[in-house]
């Protein structure tokens, strides 16, 4: 089946605009994670999405940060007034049930490339 | 918090040697560990992942075992492959309330050569 999705691939702005990353995760899961990869570090978690709860924002480094889902569908990241320090990998994953130790499947991601 | 820690890369062998990358946490309680992999232009999948202490977690040829008194889950492989040449990444999910985020390590490359 369908894989999670994310677009754009490539995002090149310039400082100061917002921009709008997208994430079709696989039907039918329930759990959403944004995560982004800066050049030469690990992956660091952003926000986390269960079902119809309240999402866990914790890992959002400033308010310029902000995520949506509707549901169990699409999910958008905006970033607003980009700095160049936003420039990285930014990568959606999905997981199918609500136990927290199951797979997480993650999407290609969208390089954001910030000038 | 909940942290990883992998062997600096990147790491170059020849084909059919033996690999051991490297990785210790530190987290309370009794995470559960995992290791993805990143292969060239494609996204991260998951390779193996053991949640409870002495697991060991194998696929494709790879195995990692959960120790717990070294807070240790090294990444093994007896005879690697040009194809096994990618990005490796550590990670966990904590034990505790709310844990449900990965916690990566770095990532380490490994580049197989004939």
């Amino acid at each position: 089946g369908a894989g999670v999705s994310q677009s754009p691939s490539n995002k090149v702005t310039e400082k100061g605009k917002d921009v709008e990353l997208r994430c079709d995760p696989i039907s039918g899961h329930t759990a959403l994670y944004w995560y982004r990869q800066r050049l030469g570090q690990g992956l660091e978690f952003l926000i986390y999405f269960q079902g119809n709860s309240a999402p866990d924002k914790s890992g959002l480094p400033s308010d310029r940060f902000s995520a949506e889902r509707t549901g169990e569908s699409v999910s958008t990241l905006t970033i607003q007034r980009t700095q160049q320090e936003d420039s990285a990998v930014y990568l959606c994953a999905s997981r199918r049930t609500g136990s927290h130790t199951d797979t997480q499947y993650f999407g290609p991601g969208t390089r954001l490339t910030v000038l | 918090g909940d942290s990883v820690t992998q062997m600096e890369g990147p790491v170059t062998l020849s084909e059919e040697a033996f690999l051991t990358i490297n990785c210790t946490y530190t987290a309370t309680g009794y995470p559960s560990l995992f290791w993805y992999v990143q292969y060239p232009g494609e996204g991260l999948q998951l390779l193996l992942k053991a949640t409870k202490a002495d697991d060991k977690g194998s696929n494709k040829g790879f195995e990692a075992t959960y120790r717990k008194e070294t807070t240790s889950f090294h990444l093994e492989k007896g005879s690697v492959q040009v194809s096994d040449s990618a990005v490796y990444f550590c990670a966990l999910i904590g034990s505790g309330a709310g844990s449900y985020q990965l916690t990566f390590g770095k990532g380490t490359k490994l580049s197989v050569i004939p």
